[in-house]
């Protein structure tokens, strides 16, 4: 069965990175697109940006620009979002998730998610 | 693109019927709409896919609807597993975006 397997949590200070990992098994990683999504304590679902598994190229959403980064690697099957000059606000859980192309490119599968913790 | 959902919160007893409302701030292409269900600490849940196919296991009390702005989730008889928050998603070609959910909840 498919299964998106995530990176424990972090605990980080502000103006510090983050990279959390998504690793894929139970389909063929490339045939699919990863998107990323947060979700700050007690909030909503924010989509932040997906990649490629294939090609590599990555969108983001507006809010993130200049500060996220999704890359990947083929090899090992797994995905990585990278968040820098982190902000008191980036605290959330960090979810990854894979679009099938075959039901309309809808977020099948999640991650488990993985807690941001940013504190001074 | 804007999704809101309706009502915020929605209070109903087992047995009884759900609408949950999504509404675009533009037109939107009924294919790439979708609805989540997540419980307290888990992870979302894919619910309906292209507005209104049920996706894999989803019991047939779940149903979806709606176009152009307006689309709807419907749980015909809530059982107490349905109690839960629920998105709706908009994907286009290189984007996508959530409506700020509806907490579906006990009465």
């Amino acid at each position: 069965q498919v299964q998106l397997v995530q990176s424990g949590a972090e605990v980080k200070k502000p103006g510090a990175s983050v990279k959390v990992s998504c690793k894929a098994s139970g389909y063929t990683f490339i045939d699919n697109y990863i998107h990323w999504v947060r979700q700050a304590p007690g909030q909503g679902l924010e989509w932040m940006g997906w990649i490629n598994a294939n090609s590599g190229v990555s969108k983001y959403a507006q809010s993130f620009q200049g500060r996220v980064t999704m890359t990947r690697d083929t090899i090992i099957s797994t995905a990585y979002l990278e968040l820098s000059r982190l902000r008191s606000d980036d605290t959330a859980v960090y979810f990854c998730a894979r679009d099938d192309p075959e039901i309309a490119a809808a977020l099948s599968d999640w991650g488990q998610g993985t807690l941001v913790t940013v504190s001074p | 693109i804007v999704l809101t959902q309706s009502p915020g919160t929605l209070s109903l007893s087992p047995g009884e019927r759900a609408t949950l409302s999504c509404r675009a701030s533009q037109s939107i292409r009924a294919s790439y709409l979708a609805w989540y269900q997540q419980k307290p600490g888990q992870s979302p849940r894919l619910v309906i896919y292209g507005a209104s196919a049920r996706a894999t296991d989803i019991p047939d009390r779940f149903s979806g609807g709606g176009s152009g702005t307006d689309f709807t989730l419907t749980i015909s008889r809530l059982e107490p597993e349905d109690f839960a928050v629920y998105y709706c998603q908009h994907y286009g070609a290189s984007w996508s975006t959530f409506g700020q959910g509806t907490k579906l909840e006990i009465k």
